[in-house]
């Protein structure tokens, strides 16, 4: 089946020691996402590719980065992770022109 | 700044009867609304969707009206079954952008 696979499904990491979350899909969408969510909070939206076009927002702290080294991976590398980035983040996939977003299955973060 | 808020952070409905999801948005720009339900330990789920050229979409149980004029959707699920027990997410998405916003979420509980 086509879908949005994220590795690992759990991750512990210490403060400050850099972290990288893994996504990867089989539906070769154009564009793909990244959001952060916190417990009972909206997701919210750090970057998403369109192709290799990176778009970062604007309250995106500089300590996320991401990388998509082609159409079916995209990375997020945390470069010191503080205790409030523990959360569950989220990679999602959609095609371009098309209106629904494909979740995978979630990253939770813990920061000790 | 909140732009997409739902209001109820949980319900709970009998099995049989009407669940009734509202969604309100400030952004008069958004053009497209989408209906999540995430499960535990799952990541987000499309249900349904709809544009803002039209004020109501039906698949199945699940029936979404959108107020343009009071920038209010609501999701309708009739009849509501045990296994709709979960939280459901709308979002909303600006108008030439890839971007969506989303809602806190609710958490609907269907007793049996």
């Amino acid at each position: 089946d086509a879908m949005v696979i994220q590795n690992p499904r759990y991750q512990v990491t210490q403060f400050g020691k850099p972290v990288t979350l893994s996504c990867s899909q089989t539906l070769n969408h154009n564009v793909m996402y990244w959001y952060q969510q916190k417990s009972s909070q909206a997701p919210k939206l750090l970057f998403h590719y369109y192709d290799k076009d990176f778009n970062n927002e604007a309250d995106t702290p500089d300590n996320f980065q991401s990388r998509r080294p082609n159409t079916s991976f995209c990375f997020l590398d945390i470069r010191s992770p503080g205790l409030g980035d523990a959360a569950m983040y989220l990679c999602a996939t959609s095609r371009l022109g098309a209106d629904t977003q494909y979740f995978g299955p979630g990253t939770r973060l813990t920061v000790l | 700044d909140q732009q997409v808020k739902q209001n109820s952070p949980s319900l709970s409905v009998q099995e049989g009867r009407i669940s009734i999801l509202n969604c309100d948005y400030t952004n008069s720009m958004f053009d497209y609304f989408l209906w999540y339900k995430k499960y535990p330990a799952e990541g987000p789920t499309f249900l349904i969707s709809i544009s803002s050229i039209k004020d109501k979409n039906e698949d199945g149980r699940f029936t979404v009206f959108l107020n343009k004029s009071a920038k209010h959707l609501s999701l309708h699920i009739v009849p509501s079954q045990p296994g709709d027990s979960a939280v459901y997410f709308c979002a909303a998405r600006g108008s030439g952008t890839y971007k969506y916003i989303f809602g806190t979420g609710t958490r609907l509980k269907v007793l049996a």
